[in-house]
């Protein structure tokens, strides 16, 4: 079975820290995914990359910043962490087949609560 | 922009009822994805559709194509339905290359009653 880990279930910052959510799988996987889910607005892409190295900008990008220096794992960084980034973020991955037809595989999830 | 309109949002069902939820694509589009989200817990994918009818177990997932439009069933619905369940569609970029990038609708409360 396909893993995604997320390296926190819950995490409490204050205003203005730099914050780390790290996201590993261990599938091979070429695509990795960033979303935040809020109430009412459903999941909305952050980021997402392709390829070691690789990123594009999703949906709201605006605040985030990623990294991936390895295949299996894929970096959110919150530069300077503010109030409205208080969310759950999910990571996912899935293969790269040259198509849509690539099913996302989900991480559990980081509830942030930024103070 | 592609979008993806989900419904109803909220739905509340005895259990053993059959149940139905709707969702609607824009053009650009050209996969579905139906997720299960069960409370605090994280995303598990239900089926990917890029036409025709897809079943597992009770839940049975259908795609048309030409009115962009899928539809996720449950037969003989239990509590343990109860969940999130999200569609997602699978955006296709300049090239036909999509990455896999998904585009979400809102989710739909599925609440089954013993």
């Amino acid at each position: 079975d396909v893993k995604v880990t997320q390296s926190s279930r819950y995490l409490v910052k204050r205003t203005g820290e730099k914050v780390f959510l790290e996201c590993v799988q261990d599938m091979d996987h070429e695509n990795m995914f960033w979303y935040r889910q809020d109430p009412g607005l459903g999941l909305r892409l952050i980021y997402f990359s392709y390829d070691v190295k690789m990123k594009e900008k999703g949906d709201i990008p605006e605040g985030y910043s990623v990294s991936r220096e390895k295949k299996e794992r894929f970096s959110l960084i919150l530069e300077s962490a503010s109030t409205n980034q208080t969310s759950m973020y999910l990571c996912a991955s899935s293969l790269w087949r040259g198509s849509s037809y690539n099913e996302q595989f989900f991480g559990p999830g980081t509830r942030l609560t930024v103070l | 922009k592609n979008e993806v309109e989900q419904s109803p949002q909220n739905l509340t069902a005895q259990e053993g009822e059959f149940i139905t939820i709707n969702c609607s694509y824009s053009v650009g589009i050209s996969a579905l994805h139906w997720l299960q989200q069960h409370p605090g817990g994280g995303i598990v994918s239900l089926f990917m559709l890029s036409s025709g009818k897809k079943k597992h177990g009770r839940l049975i997932a259908t795609i048309n194509i030409q009115e962009k439009h899928s539809s996720l069933h449950i037969t003989a619905s239990h509590p343990r339905d109860s969940a999130v369940y999200i569609c997602a569609g699978a955006t296709t970029l300049g090239g036909g290359t999509s990455y896999g990038k998904l585009t979400f609708g809102q989710g739909t409360i599925l609440t089954v009653h013993p």
